[in-house]
Order: C-alpha cells, then sequence, then structure tokens
C-alpha cells in the first residue's frame, strides 16, 4: 500500500495559522486525499479531502502539489479545540488508509 | 446528519467469550462500512469492509473466522469477536459513508465513537 507520512507532532499559538504537512509520493492518480483528526477515545472526525485541486471548507483548507506527491492541510486560526491527532490518509482501492497521524498541541 | 452510532462504548469481557459491536448509520443508507482497530498511541488499521448483503472483505492478515462481520441492512453492520482473549483488547471504530451515487473515494467517512474492548 502507498504510505502517507507526516511529522510525529507539531505546536502552535492560539489563533495563529497551523500548517501540516503530509508527504504522500508514491500515491496513485486516482488517489483522493482525505484528512480527519481524532480527539483521545473519540472516533475519528472529517476535516476536508481532495483530489488534485486546492479545497477550502469551513474547518479548514487543503493545498495539493502540482504533483500530487505531498499536501499541507491549512487551519487558518488554531483554537484549543483543534489540539487532536490529525491524519493524513488516502482513498483508493474502495478503501482508506490512514497514515501515522499528527500530534497537534495549541498553546494559549 | 450523517451520524454513525456504535454500541456498546465499552465491554469488559473474560477470555474465551464472544463481544458483538454494533455500527448503524442513523440517518442515511451505506451500502458499504468499514471496520478498524487502533491501538494505544498508533493509528487506525483497517480491519475489513463490509458489504451489505455479501460477505465482508477481510484485510491481510485479519482472522476471518474470529472476526464475524454481518452487514444485514442498510443501516446496520455487526463485529463479532469470537472467543476473545487479552491480546484482542483494543478500541474498534467503524465507519460509513452515504450512498451519494459518487465514486466511494469522494465520499466523507462517518465514524462512530469507537469501542473499547478489554479481555480479562
Amino acid at each position: 500500500d502507498a504510505k502517507t507520512t507526516q511529522p510525529n507532532s507539531m505546536e502552535s499559538n492560539e489563533e495563529e495559522p497551523v500548517h501540516l504537512p503530509c508527504n504522500h509520493s508514491t500515491i496513485s492518480g486516482t488517489d483522493y486525499i482525505h484528512w480527519y483528526r481524532q480527539l483521545p477515545s473519540q472516533g475519528p472526525e472529517y476535516v476536508i479531502h481532495g483530489l488534485t485541486s486546492n479545497v477550502n471548507n469551513r474547518m479548514a483548507s487543503l493545498a495539493i502539489a502540482e504533483d500530487r506527491k505531498s499536501s499541507t492541510l491549512i487551519l487558518h486560526r488554531a483554537t484549543l479545540r483543534d489540539a487532536a491527532v490529525y491524519y493524513c490518509s488516502r482513498y483508493g482501492g474502495n478503501k482508506l488508509v490512514f497514515g501515522a497521524g499528527t500530534i497537534l498541541r495549541v498553546k494559549s | 446528519g450523517a451520524v454513525v452510532s456504535q454500541h456498546p462504548s465499552w465491554v469488559i469481557c473474560k477470555s474465551g467469550t464472544s463481544v458483538k459491536i454494533e455500527c448503524r448509520s442513523l440517518d442515511f443508507q451505506a451500502t458499504t462500512m468499514f471496520w478498524y482497530r487502533q491501538f494505544p498511541k498508533q493509528s487506525l488499521m483497517l480491519m475489513a469492509t463490509s458489504n451489505e448483503g455479501s460477505k465482508a472483505t477481510y484485510e491481510q492478515g485479519v482472522e476471518k473466522d474470529k472476526f464475524l462481520i454481518n452487514h444485514a441492512s442498510l443501516t446496520l453492520s455487526t463485529l463479532t469477536v469470537t472467543s476473545a482473549h487479552p491480546e484482542d483488547s483494543s478500541f474498534y471504530i467503524c465507519s460509513a459513508s452515504r450512498i451519494l451515487g459518487l465514486p466511494l473515494a469522494k465520499n466523507i467517512q462517518y465514524f462512530g465513537a469507537g469501542t473499547r474492548l478489554s479481555v480479562l
């Protein structure tokens, strides 16, 4: 399976933007990039997804590199409630494969 | 909308017993549901894909006779851990996506809150 790789952890200040990177250099041309986040002892929550174009929604933005080998999840103004594990995942072959995740810590 | 309910949220059982976990899509229909397992401080690992009205598709290394999956309707999938042992203790999570008529890859996955299984 093509893997996604992410930094183990990142830290941000409250009210500042956060850029969470993900490498997926071996992703298939038809695989979608999905981002989910998870709080302790809870199921993951959908954040955003895309294929080739940059995407925006009320939660975040997703910037996908032109060669699709990497992407960046952007939280425009981090809040304490955004502290979670963020998973960069690929959706291909009718299944979602999770990366190892990035622990995001938000400082007040 | 798009709520996935998982029950029970927490279960303790004796070694050798079987445990059934239910996953329901409350306000939408799902032809496909997925079952994941997550060990402490690790990512989610896909166990199987549950298809309504047909046999589940198991990932490599997952014992289909140990983890029985039944997807009897468009809103319910169950995972039964048979003859549970302490090494089966884990956080089990299900997910489902709406039938939108779009390629499945585009569909958002909605996750249950998870079931923590402890086998004594």
